[in-house]
């Protein structure tokens, strides 16, 4: 039982480059959410989704698109890197279906954007 | 807008002392509220809730404390041990599946 597995684990871009982070998890949960998490401003969400098939903005939506691939793989992509999205991205994933259960991180994508 | 705040950015105590993490929120509509911990190169990982219709919660050596009126929780850790060291993020929820995260709280454990 790996729980929530990111790939990759580090990643460097050039600006105006784009990349595809990958988020998979074995828990059988319902929503998957992406963060990223900058000095000073703890963990804002980018997007989530609620179920399969559904995906919705978060705090910081901006420059990112999301695939809820199916009820176990969520990607987040960027598709023109800019030195503002340098920072550690998490995937997290919980059972949904109410209030917000507590929600399982996987290890994190840190990335720099030159 | 920060509608979940941790204003200290670190804290530091002695080891078998207790620790105290404090949170404040704005949004009355919050009525769940989380602690994580996150070790260095690590996701954070859950360590204790309680929902609006209770002021305490309490797991083995970790309690949080919720005063709604004055929009404000707290994470007691007692006995303080060097393992605790790490950052501390509190979350809230209003009833959708998003949670909103605080700035994080670095603690120290000194032998």
């Amino acid at each position: 039982n790996a729980g929530v597995t990111q790939t990759p684990k580090f990643q460097v871009l050039k600006t105006g480059q784009s990349m595809t982070l990958q988020c998979a998890q074995d828990m059988n949960h319902n929503s998957m959410y992406w963060y990223r998490q900058d000095p000073g401003m703890g963990l804002r969400l980018i997007y989530y989704s609620a179920s399969e098939g559904t995906t919705d903005k978060g705090e910081v939506p901006n420059g990112y698109n999301v695939s809820r691939l199916n009820k176990r793989e969520f990607s987040l992509r960027l598709e023109s890197a800019a030195p503002s999205q340098t920072s550690v991205y998490f995937c997290a994933s919980s059972e949904g279906g109410g209030p917000a259960y507590e929600q399982y991180f996987g290890p994190g994508t840190r990335l720099t954007v030159t | 807008d920060q509608q979940v705040k941790q204003n200290s950015p670190s804290l530091s105590v002695q080891e078998g002392r207790i620790s105290i993490l404090n949170c404040d929120y704005t949004n009355s509509m919050f009525d769940y509220f989380l602690w994580y911990k996150k070790y260095p190169a690590e996701g954070p990982t859950f360590l204790i809730s309680i929902s609006s219709i209770k002021d305490k919660n309490e797991d083995g050596r970790f309690t949080v404390f919720l005063n709604k009126s004055a929009k404000h929780l707290s994470l007691h850790i007692v006995p303080s041990q060097p393992g605790d060291s790490a950052v501390y993020f509190c979350a809230a929820s209003g009833g959708a599946q998003k949670l909103v995260f605080g700035q994080g709280t670095r603690l120290t454990i000194n032998p």
